[in-house]
């Protein structure tokens, strides 16, 4: 069976330090992955999403980045956080855009 | 484990009628639901929540029914049309919507015209 991991859990970062977080998709070959976010209130918005090694899309301009090094391995970084960077970062993966998304657990994330 | 539970993978209905999805959950702390709908090739965007106070919750075509005995939330689309047909997500939260989201793993709706 497919099994989808995030780490780490919470984070709590100074506004300016860099951001690493990892999705690894086990069970599954050459999923899309996704990187959603979840900020205080509001619904899940779509940062970025990659159909294959080395092929991000992403679809919110911001202090972001996304890189896929590895087929079912999905990098979320920034090189210095904002305030406005606080939320729930959930990682999904699927067999297709058509197809349901199965999400990770996901990260608290809070910028201080 | 599955906190969020949408056992069924797929709906049919027919344009004008009642579509009914449901969510069962196992923790008993969650005190806030969610259901999200996302149309292929887009992210999930929010339709509706409710919070455990409530056990019902209206907007427009679109109504959610909260069971907290049962464990087991609802959603229902009056009348149904062909452009709700999507996959829609339950999520639960504890803290009224502060915690972490548990998402189902989804259920696609169908409306044939």
């Amino acid at each position: 069976s497919q099994t989808i991991h995030q780490w780490p859990a919470t984070l709590v970062q100074p506004v300016g330090s860099p951001l690493s977080l990892e999705c690894t998709v086990e069970g599954t070959s050459n999923p899309n992955l996704y990187w959603y976010r979840q900020a205080a209130g509001r619904g899940l918005q779509l940062l970025f999403y990659s159909v294959g090694i080395g092929q991000i899309s992403s679809e919110v301009p911001q202090n972001l980045s996304a890189s896929r090094p590895q087929d079912r391995q999905f990098i979320l970084s920034s090189k210095k956080l904002l305030l406005s960077d606080s939320g729930f970062y959930l990682c999904a993966w699927g067999a297709g855009h058509t197809d349901t998304q199965y999400f990770g657990p996901g990260t608290r994330l809070t910028v201080l | 484990d599955q906190q969020v539970k949408q056992n069924s993978p797929s709906l049919s209905v027919q344009e004008g009628r009642i579509s009914i999805l449901n969510c069962d959950y196992t923790n008993s702390m969650f005190d806030y639901f969610l259901w999200y709908k996302k149309y292929p090739a887009e992210g999930p965007t929010f339709l509706i929540s409710i919070s455990s106070i409530k056990d019902k919750n209206e907007d427009g075509r679109f109504t959610v029914f909260l069971n907290k005995s049962a464990k087991h939330l609802s959603l229902h689309i009056v009348p149904s049309q062909p452009g709700d047909s999507a996959v829609y997500f339950c999520a639960a939260s504890v803290n009224y919507g502060q915690g972490n989201l548990i998402f189902g793993k989804g259920t696609k709706l169908s409306v044939k015209p």
